[in-house]
């Protein structure tokens, strides 16, 4: 069965530093998403593509954060520099044209 | 606009109690809802899903129906078990694949 990927699994980084996360969404799936997710709370959408272009980014910390998806397959997301309320999970989803939304198994940032 | 609420938890239960975790939305038009579930330290799993009104979504023992007169979509099983510990999360797509997530229920199943 296909699943999303995403690396690291785990990341631990020290506050001003830089950091990215990888998703590899299910193959077809035209529709990308990366979320937050703080501890004991539901996903905070970050941002959407469509394709390669950028649905919905309206939630997303434009002065630190920025994602891409230069040829509608895989996407990256970035912090420069992180702080320490960035410690979250961090979780990429892809959707093929139907409501369905399928989750990878997420990243789990620490800043110290 | 579109939101989700469901109940705080955690829910403690024996196991094979009978579960409920409610939820009710706001929306607008006509959304798809969702269950999904979340094992510690991984993502979310599509549990189960209703897309139009009267809809029942049901997978492994789970069920949910799809109630839009009191805009709701409660989760139910009937018998739980210990492997069941986990965290649910209702949610509803609209807007074009837009999800909109509960702040989830934490679900504790105790041998």
């Amino acid at each position: 069965e296909a699943e999303v990927a995403q690396s690291p699994r785990y990341k631990i980084t020290e506050k001003s530093q830089a950091v990215a996360f990888w998703c590899d969404p299910i193959s077809g799936h035209a529709t990308l998403y990366w979320y937050r997710q703080i501890l004991g709370q539901g996903p905070e959408l970050l941002v959407q593509f469509q394709d390669e272009s950028v649905v919905d980014d309206s939630q997303l910390p434009k002065d630190r954060f920025s994602a891409e998806r230069l040829k509608g397959v895989d996407s990256t997301l970035k912090i420069q520099p992180a702080e320490l309320g960035d410690s979250a999970m961090y979780l990429c989803a892809s959707s093929p044209v139907s409501y369905e939304q399928y989750f990878g198994p997420g990243t789990r940032l620490t800043v110290t | 606009g579109n939101s989700v609420t469901q109940m705080e938890g955690p829910v403690t239960l024996s196991e094979e109690a009978f579960l409920t975790i409610n939820c009710t939305y706001t929306a607008t038009g006509y959304p798809s809802l969702f269950w999904y579930v979340q094992y510690p330290g991984e993502g979310l799993q599509l549990l189960l899903k209703a897309t139009k009104a009267d809809d029942k979504g049901s997978n492994k023992g789970f069920e949910a129906t799809y109630r839009k007169e009191t805009t709701s979509f409660h989760l139910e099983k009937g018998s739980v078990q210990v492997s069941d510990s986990a965290v649910y999360f209702c949610a509803l797509s609209a807007d074009f694949n837009k999800f909109y997530f509960g702040s989830g229920t934490k679900l504790n199943v105790k041998p």
